[in-house]
């Protein structure tokens, strides 16, 4: 069976301060990951995703995630957080390549 | 590239009543997805489509919730008798499966916000 846990449903970060957003996963199988972003009123954009390969994958918007087989976890970091970064983050996996696990989410508060 | 959307956006009704969504996926996508999303929750998976077939279906889908892509481009999801548990967020998805791809991206619409009196 395959989960996923997002550690903090609330973060708050001062602005141009380091974004870590946490996912740990369970998977029976090597998974696919990904990080979505949702503002308020819109569909979940996609940030980035890690299928194989390199475990450090970079998205959009300066964002960046490590895939860590030993934790397991995903998760998903940025430099220097922007006010625009304020939004709901959800984690999630696949492991067949079409149904996708979503972790609770996290909501990222930028204070100025 | 016009994007995945959803009508209505929103939809009020009364418990017991009948209630039917759209989705239209981005015109090239042969996959598509229902989730719904609850307060606080991340999305949950319920069904998705390759072109007209539905391959699987959530244990969450009961059998007052069933959907339909008769043609293999848009999507209605349809909730008989509804309740107020029913009340959430549903979101579509579609994607491009390819067999050069090892995960497809699956692009979401906007979602339609049901409320069940």
């Amino acid at each position: 069976a395959q989960s996923v846990t997002q550690l903090g449903s609330h973060v708050s970060v001062s602005e141009g301060a380091l974004v870590l957003l946490r996912c740990n996963y369970s998977s029976s199988v090597p998974p696919y990951l990904f990080w979505y972003v949702q503002y308020p009123n819109q569909g979940l954009q996609l940030l980035l995703k890690y299928t194989t390969g390199a475990t450090l994958v970079k998205g959009i918007n300066g964002f960046e995630a490590e895939y860590k087989k030993s934790e397991p976890s995903f998760h998903l970091t940025k430099p220097s957080a922007h006010m625009s970064d304020a939004a709901e983050y959800f984690c999630a996996v696949s492991v067949r390549g079409n149904q996708f696990y979503f972790g609770t989410g996290t909501s990222l508060t930028v204070i100025p | 590239d016009t994007g995945v959307s959803q009508n209505p956006r929103h939809k009020i009704t009364k418990r017991g009543q009948n209630v039917t969504f759209r989705c239209d996926p981005i015109s090239e996508h042969n996959r598509l997805y229902w989730y719904r999303q609850t307060l606080g929750q991340g999305p949950e998976f319920l069904t998705y489509f390759q072109n007209e077939a539905q391959l699987e279906k959530s244990r969450l889908l009961s059998d007052r919730f069933s959907a339909e892509r008769p043609k293999g481009s848009f999507s209605t999801l349809e909730i008989q008798r509804t309740e107020q548990g029913d009340s959430a967020m549903y979101l579509c998805a579609s994607s491009l499966a390819s067999s050069g791809e090892l995960q497809e991206t699956q692009y979401f619409g906007p979602g339609t916000r049901l409320l069940v009196l």
